[in-house]
């Protein structure tokens, strides 16, 4: 069975930055890119970017070329967004995800930007 | 980018009446493989998004056959016959022809 387990709830102070995790399993990681996507209190999908755990290789959306980095350990299957100078405006529930068919999405993890 | 552009913005619907959701894209989402690259989700209050039809018309996995695709390169539906309480939540399209990935603005479907 194909999981996509995420990490916890996570407070940053603005300014810090914050790291979340991705556990993929039941499938070969890198035979397929993983998906971010944000989504803000309220609000719709907002795709972040993806990478492909194979080669290292990411995409991002324009949007989020400063504020995400994207990485990939093979070693345990793991998928990492960084989201760095949080603000108020990062206060969101970021999914990890395989949003083609079969799809996959994480649980999520909220992330609350507050001083 | 690909605008997805959803209406309506919500809908109420009588248990066991039909409801019909909208999405444009901004630029054809037809590959020259023939797959038309438009899927639906849907997201409970609460949850993760989970996927009810994939490459315009296919029926996920699991998914309940009330629900059909269907549409042209750059106009889709998603219809939903016989409409329950559980089929309650917020209904996205996204295309995944291309990067970025962008969703439509979701629908709301809500029970009367």
């Amino acid at each position: 069975e194909v999981q996509l387990q995420q990490s916890g709830p996570e407070v940053g102070r603005p300014g810090s930055s914050v790291k979340i995790s991705c556990k993929a399993s039941g499938y070969t990681f890198t035979d397929y890119v993983m998906n971010w996507v944000k989504q803000s209190p309220g609000q719709g999908l907002e795709w972040i970017g993806w990478i492909d755990p194979e080669y290292g290789s990411t995409d991002y959306a324009e949007k989020f070329k400063k504020k995400a980095t994207l990485t990939a350990d093979t070693s345990s299957n793991t998928a990492y967004i960084q989201l760095s100078s949080l603000t108020s405006e990062d206060t969101a529930t970021y999914f990890c995800a395989r949003p083609g068919y079969p799809a996959y999405w994480g649980q999520g993890v909220m992330v609350t930007v507050s001083s | 980018d690909i605008v997805m552009t959803q209406a309506p913005l919500s809908v109420s619907v009588t248990p066991g009446e039909s409801a019909s959701i909208s999405c444009r894209s901004s630029k054809s989402l037809l590959h020259s493989n023939g797959i038309t690259y438009v899927y639906w989700y849907l997201q409970k209050p609460g949850k993760s998004p989970q996927l009810l039809i994939y490459r315009m018309s296919n029926l996920a996995s699991g998914v309940p056959d009330r629900f059909s695709g269907s549409g042209s390169e750059t106009d889709f539906t998603l219809k939903i016959s016989r409409v329950e309480a559980e089929d309650v939540g917020i209904y996205y399209c996204g295309q995944l022809l291309e990067n970025p990935l962008t969703f439509g603005s979701g629908t709301k479907l809500e029970i009367k």
